[in-house]
């Protein structure tokens, strides 16, 4: 599985859209992007993945560059409650459960 | 629909003995991950279970291993536990049809060596 690349921390104002970069340039073909969020004390939850399109959900949006070589989370209206560590992922399409969590980036909502 | 269920949420062990953890997957998901989460290290896979086979495996000792049932449910024991062990432990579910999303994490058991 490929290797994530994210910044340590972020910060954004509630209200407004939180912006979360993952590189993850050796990703390939059959490899989809992954996103977790982990509050404290918690367990990860489930965000969003892809392969190569954009998606969307109830919870954000997924960017993925065209060279799949770097991806954006978007949580278009954060509140306090998004404040968490965000983890991009890159797995394979093969049945397996083996998830490869790097550090993550802290998101901080601040009022 | 009922989550991942896990138990015990906390426990507290001495160095040397062992311990049995148990996760309760969601209904209908056959696979069934366990994580280990530190400080130090973060959240590393430990294994992975499905249809009562052992699918994949982290890299840890021996003394960690697990099993599931019939009913999809998974225990992991550890054995001659060290103070290194302690931590939240983690299970996940998923079924594995296709389009289905990522893992369901349980909210984990926190074990200290003491």
């Amino acid at each position: 599985d490929a290797k994530t690349t994210q910044p340590p921390s972020m910060d954004c104002a509630e209200g407004r859209a939180a912006n979360l970069p993952c590189n993850h340039s050796t990703i390939s073909g059959n490899e989809y992007v992954y996103w977790y969020r982990q509050i404290h004390s918690q367990g990860p939850q489930y965000i969003i993945h892809g392969l190569k399109n954009n998606e969307t959900n109830e919870m954000a949006s997924l960017i993925i560059t065209e060279d799949r070589k770097s991806s954006t989370l978007i949580l278009p209206h954060a509140t306090l409650r998004d404040t968490a560590v965000y983890y991009c992922i890159v797995r394979g399409s093969s049945n397996t459960g083996k998830l490869i969590f790097g550090q993550g980036t802290t998101l901080q909502v601040k009022p | 629909k009922a989550g991942v269920t896990q138990t015990p949420r906390y426990l507290i062990k001495t160095r040397g003995q062992q311990v049995t953890l148990s996760c309760s997957p969601i209904s209908g998901h056959r696979s069934v991950s366990w994580y280990q989460q530190t400080p130090g290290q973060g959240l590393q896979f430990l294994f992975e279970y499905f249809s009562e086979t052992q699918r994949n495996k982290g890299n840890f000792p021996g003394r960690f291993s697990g099993r599931q049932f019939s009913n999809s449910r998974s225990e992991m024991n550890v054995s001659t536990l060290e103070l290194g062990d302690s931590a939240l432990y983690l299970c996940a579910s998923r079924s594995e049809m296709t389009g289905s999303p990522g893992y369901t994490f349980g909210s984990g058991t926190r074990l200290t060596v003491v």
